[in-house]
């Protein structure tokens, strides 16, 4: 199975700043038809999780601009520009290039 | 607008079987590229995604839980089940539907999530 690091497990953020969370993949993420299917999701509390991003670097709909996916092959970086009080929660990195399907373990962003 | 909301037992005894229902609006499970996935998360902990179900009728399931997974659909009430046999404490989660569509293969909306206990 692929398995999805996460880095940092946790972080602390005071409002405005960026926060970054990185996802390396233990396989390259890129597959046959040449699209890479890396997706981030945000988890907030006593919610279920929201997708953010699909194919590293595409925002769904209604997703603010401050989010933005990046990176190729095994290495993948979620950044969050000036960070509000809306975004806290936890982030996952999911795959859905080879079966099965797995998700990062997870990073929490708190806000200091 | 799509929507999703999970329904299930609440509660069953070990060694049973789990029967879970999505009921969708917003898409149909008939239509080229639409897909159904189902993810847990066991309280506190991460996310695991257990299987999807596609509009051809293609299933995949996560080989963790072996064959005790089953997915199915019901086009024409705009349903999609999950049964998960002989279940034991590890299986209490909250299961999530989710639409999922061919051509990006992500989660791009989810349900509610229903919390399933196991216990005797």
């Amino acid at each position: 199975d692929v398995v999805l690091t996460q880095t940092p497990v946790s972080l602390s953020v005071t409002l405005g700043d960026q926060a970054s969370i990185s996802c390396r993949s233990s396989q390259s993420l890129e597959y046959s038809d040449g699209y890479t299917y890396l997706e981030w999701y945000l988890q907030k509390p006593g919610q279920s999780p929201q997708l953010l991003i699909y194919e590293v670097s595409n925002r769904f709909s209604g997703v603010p601009d401050r989010f933005i996916g990046s990176g190729s092959g095994t290495d993948f970086t979620l950044k969050i520009s000036r960070v509000e009080p809306e975004d806290l929660g936890v982030y996952y990195c999911f795959q859905a290039t080879h079966d099965p399907l797995t998700f990062g373990s997870g990073t929490k962003l708190e806000i200091k | 607008q799509v929507t999703l909301k999970e329904s299930g037992p609440g509660i069953l005894q070990p060694s049973h079987t789990l029967s879970l229902t999505c009921s969708f609006s917003g898409f149909s499970l008939s239509t080229y590229g639409m897909g159904v996935s189902w993810i847990r998360q066991p309280s506190g902990k991460g996310l695991e995604w257990l299987a999807s179900i596609w509009w051809n009728g293609n299933t995949y399931n996560n080989p963790s839980l072996k064959s005790r997974l089953t997915v199915s659909k019901d086009t024409s009430n705009n349903q999609a089940f999950l049964k998960v046999t002989s279940v034991d404490t590890a299986d209490t989660a909250t299961y999530y539907c989710a639409h999922t569509r061919l051509t990006t293969v992500a989660l791009d909306y989810w349900g509610q999530g229903v919390m399933v206990t196991v216990s005797s």
